[in-house]
């Protein structure tokens, strides 16, 4: 089945670890997402990629890092310079950009909890 | 600044009736718009689009409409049903090559009773 992967669904980190979130997706979708959704503020954008080898910081990208090696690959690491990294964080693809009229798919999420 | 805003934190609606989401929107570069519904724990689902070339669009139960004076859209769903019990998500892109960014509102949770 084609689809965006999420990995792990549940991750727990010692304040002060790097902890990177997989995303995976077999739909040769050229973009891919990064959001993170928060308690009553929606879901927030913190990186993109519009094709292998490139990505764009988003609004809340300070903290984060990615990589786009494949273009089915788009890795996100929560850095120890992340203030309130404990969040459910939201991977998505799309075929074309939203501004050109692209739907995103999401992935079914990871829940990161710092302790 | 909040330039996507759905102001409903919640809805509750009888099943059967119809249920009415609203969303506004600051940026008058928006053209392209979206809906999303959620169940917790897990992605969103895409739902519905609407291009500013159209006021309306309907999908089955689903339709939106669109009022681009009012930078105002609603989604209806007709008739709400007890599976419809979801957080309802509008997203707002502008057109163009350049213009990677879906923005989303905070959201609306939808409950359905019997």
């Amino acid at each position: 089945d084609g689809g965006i992967t999420q990995s792990p669904k549940y991750l727990f980190r010692k304040e002060g670890q790097n902890v990177t979130l997989s995303c995976e997706q077999n739909l040769n979708h050229d973009a891919m997402y990064w959001y993170r959704q928060d308690p009553g503020q929606g879901l927030r954008l913190i990186y993109y990629s519009q094709i292998v080898n490139d990505f764009q910081k988003g609004d809340i990208a300070e903290g984060y890092s990615v990589s786009r090696e494949k273009k089915e690959s788009f890795p996100l690491t929560v850095t120890s310079a992340q203030k309130n990294p404990t969040a459910f964080y939201l991977c998505a693809s799309s075929l074309r950009s939203p501004g050109q009229g692209g739907i995103a798919f999401f992935g079914q999420g990871t829940r990161l909890t710092v302790v | 600044d909040q330039q996507v805003k759905q102001n409903s934190p919640s809805l509750s609606v009888q099943e059967g009736r119809i249920s009415i989401l609203n969303c506004d929107y600051t940026n008058s570069m928006f053209d392209y718009f979206l809906w999303y519904k959620k169940y917790p724990a897990e992605g969103p689902t895409f739902l519905i689009s609407i291009s500013s070339i159209k006021d309306k669009n309907e999908d089955g139960r689903f339709t939106v409409f669109l009022n681009k004076s009012a930078k105002h859209l609603s989604l209806h769903i007709v008739p709400s049903q007890p599976g419809d019990s979801a957080v309802y998500f509008c997203a707002a892109s502008a057109w163009g090559p350049d213009t990677d960014k879906l923005i989303f509102g905070t959201g609306t949770r939808l409950q359905v009773f019997p």
